[in-house]
């Protein structure tokens, strides 16, 4: 079965500095993987996915992640935050070819802006 | 266009009481979702629907939990009888349910936080 380790519960970094937030998966032949992010009461809301083709990954609000296989991660960046980006973040991964297949999220990471 | 709506927003309950959440999808998306999301975990699917059959309920404690989806619209989840570990945000989400599993865009709802004591 799929899984996935977000490295960072809680990531600080400063207003207008690059942000990486770190996810790993599990090992699959094929792969869907996912970044949500989750603002403080609200529900999930997808920045971006990575289906097939490109490894780069651009997604919405400047962020963007990097599908790298040979080391099996899904690393999330923006080259410069605003406290607006203040939020929850998870990583999720499902695959396709597997008919019994879940999608799992991983256990979020808070970025935290700071003035 | 609408979001995901559910309700209630809160609820607290005491062990051994039911409660029952409500969803409604955006228009027209045939596949919704239920997942159970505890403090400090990522989301888990409990259940999936497309139109108003079960594609996956095999994360779902079925002894206690059950959901159904009457006409393909609107979702119901219940707990019966509540356990204090059931404590948790119930999140809903739909999709358009045009392509294969997983690979729509889900749409989520605010959830509704749920507090067993």
């Amino acid at each position: 079965a799929q899984s996935v380790t977000q490295l960072d519960s809680q990531v600080p970094v400063f207003e207008e500095a690059p942000v990486e937030l770190r996810c790993n998966y599990s090992s699959s032949v094929s792969v869907y993987l996912f970044w949500y992010v989750q603002y403080p009461n609200q529900g999930l809301q997808l920045l971006l996915k990575y289906l097939s083709g490109s490894t780069l990954v651009k997604g919405i609000n400047g962020f963007e992640a990097e599908f790298n296989k040979s080391q099996t991660s899904f690393h999330l960046r923006k080259p410069s935050v605003h406290i607006s980006d203040t939020a929850e973040y998870f990583c999720a991964v499902s695959d396709p070819m597997n008919r019994d297949d879940k999608i799992i999220f991983g256990k979020g990471t808070r970025l935290h802006i700071l003035p | 266009e609408a979001g995901v709506a559910q309700s209630p927003r809160y609820k607290i309950i005491e062990k051994r009481q039911s409660v029952a959440f409500w969803c409604n999808p955006i228009s027209g998306h045939a596949t919704l979702y239920w997942y159970q999301q505890i403090l400090g975990q990522g989301p888990k699917l409990l259940i999936q629907f497309q139109n108003n059959g079960v594609v996956d309920d095999s994360q779902l404690p079925k002894d206690r939990f059950s959901a159904e989806r009457l006409k393909g619209v609107d979702s119901t989840l219940k707990i019966q009888p509540a356990k204090l570990e059931d404590s948790a945000v119930y999140l809903c989400a739909s999709s358009p349910g045009l392509a294969e599993r997983f690979r729509e865009t889900q749409y989520f709802g605010p959830g509704t936080r749920l507090l067993v004591l």
